[in-house]
Formats: C-alpha cells, structure tokens, sequence
C-alpha cells in the first residue's frame, strides 16, 4: 500500500540552525501539508501546498518557515533559523482531491530537537 | 470549521465493543464527520468519515445521530493495536483545508 515518508526520522540542531525536513509524499497525491505536535500537545496545522503554491497556512508558518515541492516527489519543509520552542515532531500528510478523494495521509514524522 | 467535542479519555476490554462519543451541535448541512487516530509515536491516520447516514469500512462503523449534531464511532471487536488518541474533526465538503485537531479521547485497552 502505498505511504507518505519522511526523512530525517530524527534531527538535532543547535539554535539558530536551518533544517531541512524531507517528505515523499503518496505519488498520485495534489495536496501536501505540514503538521506539528509539541510534545504533550494537539496536532497543529502548519501549511498546505497545491499547485505548486502555498493554499493555507496557519499563524505558526511565519517567514522563518517555507515549503517547497522541489522535483516531481520531494516536499520540503524548511526552517531558516531555529528556536527552541520549534522542537516538536513534524509531520507531513498529502491528499488526492477534493471531496471523496480529500482523506489525508500522515507520514511517520521528523522529530525535531533543537538545543 | 466547527467545533467538537469528546471525552478525555476512555477503557475497553480486548476483543469487546468500543463506542467513542462525539458531540459537534453546531454542525453545518456542509459539514462532513471524520474520524482519525493516532497510535503512539505515530502519525495520524483515517479511520473514517460520513455526512448523514451511518458508515462501514474494515476499521470501524460510524453511527451518525438523526439530528447530526453527535455520532459515534464504533469499534466491533478492541485490539490491544486499537489503544490510541481518536480525533473527531468536521469538514467542509469538498474541501482540501487543514485538519484542525482537538485533543481527541484517549482510548485505553484492557488485556
């Protein structure tokens, strides 16, 4: 069956640090997102990318943030300057569609310590 | 999206009936009712969705009350692989927005 990866599984940086988070997402999906999850806390959206734009994105994905769908695979998330409070698990999903085809597929997650 | 609500926690015993409560009375004609979970140290995953009348599919059955303002979804037979977070969410049909999770039930199953 098909699956959403992520790459790294795990990521430690120092403050102040840019990442680069990896996602392959389902290869027939159009819509991409980011998540996070603050450990102990709710699943929080971060952006959703379609047509090679950004379609949403919450007040989390300031302009430290940015996403890229380099190839026809890879989905990045970056983030240019890393703050401690961005250690979190980091997860990207994708969709087919819309309506019947909009379910969204989570991959395992990237969690991300920064120090 | 609207809001739901759901308990913070609940037990079953393996291999008995689960039912996870979902309260959304604010709930739009457009809104449809999805349910995911989130097994630990995992990503979320879809269990399953509807709009008015209730639901099957080899994870679960979703019984959707007449009103729609509350549903359930049922677990026929708890495995121990079944303890995680379940996340009622409502959508917009026809949308490809975000998730917005709440913090779901914890569902704890009993050997």
């Amino acid at each position: 069956e098909p699956e959403v990866t992520q790459t790294p599984s795990h990521q430690v940086t120092q403050m102040g640090q840019e990442v680069i988070l990896r996602c392959v997402p389902i290869s027939n999906h159009l819509y991409f997102y980011w998540y996070r999850q603050i450990l102990g806390q709710k699943v929080e959206f971060l952006v959703s990318f379609y047509n090679n734009e950004i379609s949403e994105k919450s007040e989390i994905f300031d302009d430290q943030f940015s996403v890229e769908r380099p190839d026809g695979s890879n989905f990045t998330l970056k983030i240019r300057s890393t703050k401690l409070e961005d250690s979190a698990m980091y997860f990207c999903a994708s969709s087919e569609g819309e309506g019947v085809r909009e379910t969204q597929y989570f991959g395992p997650g990237t969690r991300l310590l920064v120090l | 999206d609207a809001k739901t609500t759901q308990p913070n926690s609940m037990e079953s015993n393996e291999e008995e009936p689960v039912h996870l409560p979902c309260n959304h009375s604010t709930i739009s004609g457009t809104d449809y009712i999805h349910w995911y979970r989130q097994l630990p140290s995992q990503g979320p995953e879809y269990v399953i969705h509807g709009l008015t009348s209730n639901v099957n599919n080899r994870m679960a059955s979703l019984a959707i009350a007449e009103d729609r303002k509350s549903s359930t979804l049922i677990l026929h037979r708890a495995t121990l692989r079944d303890a995680a977070v379940y996340y009622c969410i409502l959508r917009v049909r026809g949308s490809a927005r975000q998730l917005t999770f709440g913090s779901g039930t914890q569902l704890t199953v009993l050997p």
